[in-house]
């Protein structure tokens, strides 16, 4: 159980496209996702938290209108890096918190690597 | 805001030997505490968690302590293995939004055979 899923694992793209990222919790609804960024040797950096059916919560120094958060359902969140360029290129993993069991048990998506050239 | 520090950095052992990881904590009303092991290109999987009313937790050769006092815990490893081997992140829920973790900057375990 409490298994969490990201698509695409890799991507690499063109400096200045943008790029979808979506998280799915497989078989528990979650109430919230959160987005975190991790560079290489680097710490799980916390950008976003997305509560389903409402804005997404920033971190400070997080660009809203740069990485678009939706959480439209219970099971999907999607993370949109726009206009990407090369400093975006990271890891960027998603967790999902359920219904179910300890309200706060963050559990993690395999990630996906981002590289814009 | 809560603030995680994590030490050490990087940590060898020997197969066989015991590992200790430890973390301080900035705000004394966080209450969970959940540590987390990656290997290397793969998502941080939950090995053990501990929450502020009680001081120790156990998991088979995985032991978490709580020194709330002290505002520290710290992560024990017993009998290490080679497969121990990845980098290990403490982390800790702020009071003031308990959806939050705030991460350690991390651990690298080594376990030489």
């Amino acid at each position: 159980g409490a298994v969490v899923s990201q698509h695409p694992s890799r991507v690499i793209c063109k400096s200045g496209t943008s790029v979808k990222i979506e998280c799915r919790s497989l078989d528990f609804q979650a109430t919230t996702m959160f987005w975190y960024r991790q560079f290489p040797k680097q710490s799980l950096m916390l950008m976003a938290t997305s509560n389903e059916g409402s804005k997404a919560t920033y971190e400070q120094g997080v660009e809203k209108d740069k990485f678009l958060i939706n959480h439209a359902s219970l099971t999907l969140s999607t993370l949109t890096v726009t206009s990407a360029h090369p400093e975006d290129s990271s890891f960027y993993i998603c967790s999902a918190r359920g219904l179910f069991g300890p309200t706060d048990t963050q559990y993690f998506g395999p990630g996906t690597r981002l590289t814009v050239l | 805001g809560e603030n995680v520090e994590q030490h050490p950095s990087t940590l060898s052992v020997q197969e066989g030997d015991s590992a200790v990881i430890k973390c301080t904590y900035s705000d004394s009303a966080s209450n969970y505490f959940p540590w987390y092991k990656q290997e290397l290109g793969k998502r941080p999987q939950l090995i053990i968690d501990i929450r502020s009313n009680v001081g120790e937790k156990k998991d088979q050769r995985i032991a978490v302590t709580l020194n709330k006092t002290a505002k520290h815990f710290s992560l024990h490893i017993t009998e290490t293995q080679p497969e121990d081997s990845a980098v290990y992140f403490c982390a800790a829920s702020p009071s003031y939004n308990t959806d939050k973790l705030i991460f350690g900057t991390g651990t690298r375990l080594q376990v030489f055979p």
